[in-house]
């Protein structure tokens, strides 16, 4: 059974990069058709698609945190990784890492991580 | 971008009751659609993918149908566990959006 397991501050400044890894367990990164994924939740709302990545380093990302996005990935060490810069208040959440799957669904997620952008 | 819009975004249900919600897509997505089921503080988890393939573990009183631009997520026999959020997202392109869900609460 697939895991994952987000970890990264809990607390970033304003203005600055938030940065989150996923930790892939028992089981592989790398595997033909399924993409890893960051998807959020601000606090008491629905659930926002960040960007998927692929083992090879493909990305898509959501168009309206594309300029401040980016997300890559190290086989090596069955991880991936999100970048978000310039962060503010409005990107204070839940941050969760999934795997997509073959069948356009995600999974498998992480427990999520709270992170509050603040001074 | 293809918007999902659930409703109604909140429903009152009994233990026993069969409950239905909606998930509409601002363009047909085939049946490339997911339902998920939250509760307080836990991370979504899969119940139906493809619109009516139920995810693996989890009970036959859930179940999905649609196609096109509407799809519904009906909950037979409504056991206590089941009181929680549930979400749609579309998966007709790689730019994937979620619904904003649908709340069952308790009678």
């Amino acid at each position: 059974q697939v895991q994952l397991h987000e970890s990264g501050p809990g607390l970033v400044k304003p203005s600055q990069t938030l940065s989150l890894t996923c930790t892939v367990s028992d089981g592989s990164i790398i595997l033909s058709g399924y993409y890893w994924t960051w998807i959020r939740q601000h606090p008491g709302k629905g659930l926002e698609w960040i960007g998927n990545i692929y083992y090879t380093g493909s990305t898509y990302y959501n168009p309206s945190l594309k300029s401040r996005v980016s997300m890559s990935v190290d086989t090596s060490k069955n991880q991936f990784s999100l970048n978000l810069n310039s962060v503010t208040a409005a990107d204070t959440a839940v941050y969760y890492c999934a795997r997509y799957s073959t069948a356009w669904a995600f999974d498998y997620w992480g427990q999520g991580t709270r992170v509050t952008v603040s001074s | 971008d293809i918007q999902m819009t659930q409703s109604p975004s909140s429903v009152s249900a009994s233990v026993g009751d069969t409950v239905t919600m909606t998930c509409r897509a601002s363009q047909g997505i085939s049946s490339w659609l997911a339902w998920y089921q939250q509760k307080p503080g836990k991370a979504p988890k899969l119940l139906i993918y493809a619109a009516s393939t139920l995810q693996s573990g989890v009970p036959s009183r859930f179940s999905g149908s649609g196609s096109g631009t509407d799809f519904t997520l009906t909950i037979s026999s409504l056991q206590p566990e089941d009181f929680a959020t549930y979400y749609c997202q579309q998966a007709n392109s790689f730019l994937v959006t979620f619904g904003g869900g649908t709340k069952v609460e308790i009678k």
